[in-house]
């Protein structure tokens, strides 16, 4: 059983388009998170959730929306997308203690035309 | 707030050599400290991590670290490696409040 699952794997779309990621995971955990990483692998936390509660919200553009409608999903919503936002999204969840050992899902790899 | 260096976002080593990847970190509070290893087009997986106890901490696949408070180091190795070991390499620190601040990654390529 996959531990941290997104959908799709791959998302080709055109600019100005609504597009979503969903993320799943089955460990259990009370935290997840969103991360972008760039062309250069850099890695950019951009939203956590807490039992579905926000509690980190980097600068990211109001385009991007995460929704946690439960605490296993977290889900990311971008409007208007641009052609900057094409990077690899990954998703991760924890156990919300004070450790921080965080569990990556596979990535979604946007590419915007 | 916490944050990591890691020195050399490229080493190259032969196949047996040593694998050194060099990781500092700087933190207000006691860090806890992971290696996570990216293979191509795949997501992050742990490699191993150091939250308190015993300074040498070893990993999956012969990995091993060191948590040396004195230099803020966290160094990874590997005694011989292995072709599969090619992959990015990532360093990170947490402070206990939710974040994860990473290093800009270490690419490690293997010669035959």
């Amino acid at each position: 059983d996959t531990a941290v699952s997104q959908t799709p794997k791959y998302l080709v779309t055109q600019m100005g388009n609504d597009k979503s990621i969903k993320c799943e995971q089955n460990l259990g955990h009370d935290t997840m998170y969103w991360y972008k990483q760039d062309s250069k692998k850099f890695l950019k936390i951009m939203f956590s959730y807490n039992n579905k509660e926000l509690i980190i919200n980097e600068t990211v553009p109001n385009r991007f929306s995460p929704k946690s409608p439960d605490k296993a999903h977290l889900n990311l919503h971008i409007n208007s997308l641009e052609l900057g936002d094409s990077a690899v999204y990954f998703c991760a969840s924890s156990r919300g203690d004070t450790y921080n050992e965080q569990f990556f899902g596979p990535g979604t790899r946007l590419t915007v035309l | 707030a916490q944050s990591v260096t890691q020195l050399g976002s490229h080493v190259s080593v032969s196949e047996g050599a040593l694998v050194l990847l060099r990781c500092n970190y700087s933190s207000s509070v006691p860090p806890y400290l992971f290696w996570y290893v990216q293979y191509p087009n795949q997501g992050l997986q742990l490699l191993l991590k150091y939250t308190t106890g015993a300074t040498l901490v070893k990993g999956i696949n012969g990995f091993e670290a060191e948590f040396k408070k004195s230099e803020t180091s966290f160094h990874l190795t590997k005694p011989s490696a292995h072709m599969s070991d090619a992959a990015e390499y990532f360093c990170a620190v947490s402070g206990g409040d939710y974040k994860l601040s990473f290093g800009a990654g270490t690419t490690v390529t293997v010669r035959a």
